[in-house]
């Protein structure tokens, strides 16, 4: 099973700032198996980032997904309101089980 | 427009059982791997399980936790997902969204990713 440690676990951060947050594998992974999230509060979880670094259709450019091996990360270039939420990575392997880390909560300063 | 929309969830006395459904539309149903995910109160998100579709062998998997516990199935004919609950426990106690893992083809790469792409809005389960 493919641990992810996500830090920090939380953040306090203002509009327009520039944030990056990391998602640590247990293990060396594919980048293809590398997934971000997003979940605003009493919402079901959003897909943004597939593959580590492709975007899923609509999501802005500001986020940006990267990383290889056991290091990943997501940055967002220039925070939003909206933008404030709970992050989580996720690993989809070949292989169950499916696993996501323990997320990341931005919240405003 | 893909719609998943789960029911079922309630509250339930440890040692029972419970019968989650999810009814989709948008999307053939019939070609999909469908997946549990849930959420403890207050917590992060945990895999429960998912099925493949019939073409792939229509077989599940499970986390740990809920192996021999849990079973999902699906109903094709009626586009519905479900996840039968047997043996609950209090830390079952949960938030339970049905999902769709889609795959997604990199032609730069020429490789393949999966990944939740769509979502319910969950169920909740209290088992107390």
């Amino acid at each position: 099973e493919i641990v992810l440690t996500q830090s920090p676990g939380t953040l306090s951060l203002s509009p327009g700032e520039r944030v990056t947050l990391s998602c640590g594998a247990s293990q060396s992974i594919n980048t293809t198996d590398l997934a971000w999230y997003q979940q605003k509060s009493g919402q079901a979880p959003r897909l943004l980032i597939y593959g580590a670094s492709s975007r899923v259709s609509g999501i802005p450019d500001r986020f940006i997904g990267s990383g290889s091996g056991t290091d990943f990360t997501l940055t967002i270039s220039r925070l939003e309101p909206e933008d404030f939420a709970v992050y989580y990575c996720q690993h989809y392997g070949r292989s169950p089980p499916i696993t996501f880390g323990q997320g990341t909560r931005l919240e405003i300063k | 427009e893909v719609q998943l929309v789960e029911s079922g969830g309630g509250l339930v006395k440890p040692g029972g059982s419970l019968r989650l459904s999810c009814a989709t539309s948008g999307f053939t149903f019939s070609n999909a791997w469908m997946s549990w995910v849930r959420q403890a109160p207050g917590k992060g998100l945990e895999w429960v399980g998912r099925i493949k579709n019939k073409i792939d062998g229509g077989t599940t998997d499970y986390d740990a936790p809920v192996k021999d516990r849990f079973i999902i199935s699906r109903d094709d004919s009626k586009d519905t997902l479900y996840l039968q609950m047997n043996s609950l426990k209090t830390e079952d106690t949960a938030t339970y969204y049905c999902t769709m893992d889609q795959a997604f083809y990199n032609v730069l790469t020429a490789s393949l990713s999966s990944a939740f792409d769509f979502w319910g809005r969950g169920t909740t389960v209290t088992v107390s």
